[in-house]
């Protein structure tokens, strides 16, 4: 079955490591996007990627960096520059232009220790 | 620029008791409009989604209206059940090739037996 798959579910960072998140999806989409979540509040887009090698800011891109090399491949790195990286955070896709709603990874809970 | 706002939670029900969650948005096109669920630990599914006024979205009980004349997607189940426990998430996403979807904060749904 196709889906997005999103590794690891758990990831524990040492301040001052940088630190990648996976997302691989094998329903060729042309968009992926990431999302972090805190708790009790939405989403807030990072990042995201209409096409291979293009890729846009979102609202809070600050501390974070991505790459699109691959169409199925989406990796969000969080540096060190990220002041409050500990978060849940999600990696979606879209079908082309057509409007049909994103599929989500089930997520990557990311700690700080 | 496009937002949205969904009623504050969180809601706690019966079980067989009807549900409404409150969605409104702001958008200076004619987005689609969607509904999401969130279980423990997991990442979004769409629930339902319209994409056009007077539109309504269904799924698995669960209905909703896109409503122009009051920038209104209201989320509504008319018996819930304890499987139904959950967040939901409004969202909206403008038409075109570069939207980007934006989440309401989520309303926490618990349903007790």
């Amino acid at each position: 079955d196709g889906g997005i798959t999103q590794s690891p579910k758990y990831l524990f960072r040492k301040e001052g490591q940088n630190v990648t998140l996976s997302c691989e999806q094998n329903l060729n989409h042309d968009a992926m996007y990431w999302y972090r979540q805190d708790p009790g509040q939405g989403l807030r887009l990072i990042y995201y990627s209409q096409i291979v090698n293009d890729f846009q800011k979102g609202d809070i891109a600050e501390g974070y960096s991505v790459s699109r090399e691959k169409k199925e491949s989406f990796p969000l790195t969080v540096t060190s520059a990220q002041k409050n990286p500990t978060a849940f955070y999600l990696c979606a896709s879209k079908r082309g232009l057509v409007n049909y709603g994103y599929t989500f990874g089930s997520g990557t809970r990311l700690t700080v220790v | 620029g496009n937002s949205v706002t969904q009623m504050e939670g969180p809601v706690t029900l019966s079980e067989e008791a009807f549900l409404t969650i409150n969605c409104t948005y702001t958008a200076t096109g004619y987005p689609s409009l969607f509904w999401y669920v969130q279980y423990p630990g997991e990442g979004l599914q769409l629930l339902l989604k319209a994409t056009k006024a007077d539109d309504k979205g269904s799924n698995k009980g669960f209905e909703a209206t896109y409503r122009k004349e009051t920038t209104s997607f209201h989320l509504e189940k008319g018996s819930v059940q304890v499987s139904d426990s959950a967040v939901y998430f409004c969202a909206l996403s403008d038409e075109g090739p570069n939207n980007d979807m934006r989440f309401g904060a989520g309303t926490r749904l618990t349903v007790k037996p």
